[in-house]
């Protein structure tokens, strides 16, 4: 099975703040990576897809890189929607998910 | 407008079944890959089973393979979960979400409002 791991597990940031949240993977997922966006109380939402495309709808704010098992998602400016908890997902074999970033407000 | 829709949630004591039922609207069901997908109570996200468009191809989490039976009903444009043998771990809000296409490895790009399964004496 592929393990995901992100870090960090969370984080305090201020509004206008780069963001930076990494995820490795236990083996090469090529760039079959996935993050998502989950508000409390909400179902999560896609905010990138392999590894490095932008989910129509969501601001170019997002961007994603990566390859192989290292990968990174970025939030250029931070604004007060994404204070948010973020999840890694491989879809290289099956699905697996990371454990989690929570982007708290400083 | 695509709109997923689970029900079937509830309380069940230890060892019991539950279906859950997720209708799909907005898009051609047939034509997509789905997915449950369950998180528990302040915990992270876990895929549980996915489906082909077809419904020929089935997908488990090790964790719930052999308890748990997905299926789908194309001209009802349904998703299903079957539950048995449920134990305490397997509380969680269930959520059904759509492939971006039928196994094409792009992400889940809409997902339920969830429906809780509380396993419980």
């Amino acid at each position: 099975d592929i393990q995901m791991t992100q870090s960090p597990s969370s984080l305090s940031a201020s509004v206008g703040d780069r963001v930076t949240i990494t995820c490795r993977a236990s083996q090469s997922i090529s760039s079959y990576l996935n993050w998502y966006q989950q508000r409390p109380g909400k179902a999560p939402k896609l905010l990138i897809y392999a590894a490095a495309s932008l989910q129509s709808g969501v601001p170019s704010s997002f961007s994603g890189s990566g390859s192989g098992t290292d990968f990174t998602l970025t939030i250029s400016s931070l604004q007060p929607e994404d204070f948010a908890t973020y999840y890694c997902q491989q879809s290289y074999s099956l699905w697996t998910f990371g454990q989690g970033t929570k982007v708290e407000i400083k | 407008e695509v709109q997923l829709l689970e029900s079937g949630g509830g309380l069940v004591q230890p060892g019991g079944s539950l279906r859950l039922s997720c209708a799909a609207s907005g898009f051609t069901f047939s034509s997509y890959a789905m997915s449950w997908v369950r998180q528990a109570p302040g915990k992270g996200l876990e895929w549980v089973s996915a489906i082909s468009g077809s419904g020929g191809s089935t997908y488990y989490a090790d964790s719930v393979k052999g308890r748990f039976t997905i299926s789908r009903d194309n001209s009802k444009s349904t998703l299903y979960l079957q539950l048995n043998s449920l134990r305490a771990e397997d509380t969680a809000v269930y959520y059904c979400a759509k492939d971006g296409g039928d196994i094409v490895r792009d992400g889940f790009d809409y997902w339920g409002q969830g429906t809780l399964v509380t396993v419980s004496s």
